[in-house]
């Protein structure tokens, strides 16, 4: 089954530094896509970022990047000059080949002013 | 541009009673899916339809738990005889299947309260 694991629960950044969240996933599957989503406080899920698997280059959209490492299994975030509005809860997650989402238990995100 | 939005936003019943949760998605998204969210953990997967066809329901919780999109457009989600574990946030997200992204966009969530 997939897994996907966020070992950060809680990550705090100061503000216009940079910042990278970790995420590892367990798969068997060969072609797969990953995302990150952003959930403000009592807000809702944003889509921040996607990754094709079978893409080699890093999925990137403007302060965001993502560094992924297929083999490794690995799917960090880093979020370059951090805003006061990117305090969240980021939640990493993996789309199965059934189309259901595997989401993280998620990284909460402070950015100090 | 009109995104997910799900009725009621906020809902408190009493143990065994039945609750149903509207989920509108946006326009001419032909997917829709359903979540729970419990606090401090990230959403758990339900079900979802394509168009009016429910493609994927082994993730359901158990029996009591169903959903219907009757004529591929909104969906609903309904709970029987609630248990104060289904306290949670539930969570409804839509896409349109044209090419291999698929991403999902989310609706504000129903937060239920059973007491």
């Amino acid at each position: 089954a997939q897994t996907v694991t966020q070992s950060q629960p809680e990550m705090s950044v100061q503000e216009a530094e940079t910042v990278t969240l970790s995420c590892t996933y367990d798969t068997s599957e060969s072609d797969y896509y990953l995302f990150w989503y952003k959930q403000p406080p009592s807000r809702q899920m944003i889509l921040v970022i996607r990754q094709e698997a079978y893409k080699q280059q890093n999925a990137t959209e403007n302060r965001f990047s993502v560094n992924f490492q297929k083999a490794a299994k690995s799917f960090s975030l880093k979020i370059s000059d951090s805003q006061l509005g990117d305090a969240a809860m980021y939640f990493c997650a993996y789309r199965t080949r059934l189309n259901d989402m595997r989401f993280g238990a998620g990284t909460r995100l402070t950015v100090k002013p | 541009d009109t995104g997910v939005s799900q009725n009621p936003r906020h809902k408190i019943t009493k143990r065994g009673q039945n609750v149903t949760f509207r989920c509108d998605p946006i326009s001419e998204h032909n997917r829709l899916y359903w979540y729970r969210q419990t606090l401090g953990q990230g959403p758990e997967f339900l079900t979802y339809f394509q168009n009016e066809a429910q493609l994927e329901k082994s993730r359901l919780l158990s029996d009591r738990f169903s959903a219907e999109r009757p004529k591929g457009s909104f969906s609903t989600l309904e709970i029987q005889r609630t248990e104060q574990g289904d306290s949670a946030m539930y969570l409804c997200a839509s896409s349109l299947l044209a090419g291999p992204t698929d991403t999902q966009y989310f609706g504000p969530g129903t937060r239920l309260t059973v007491l």
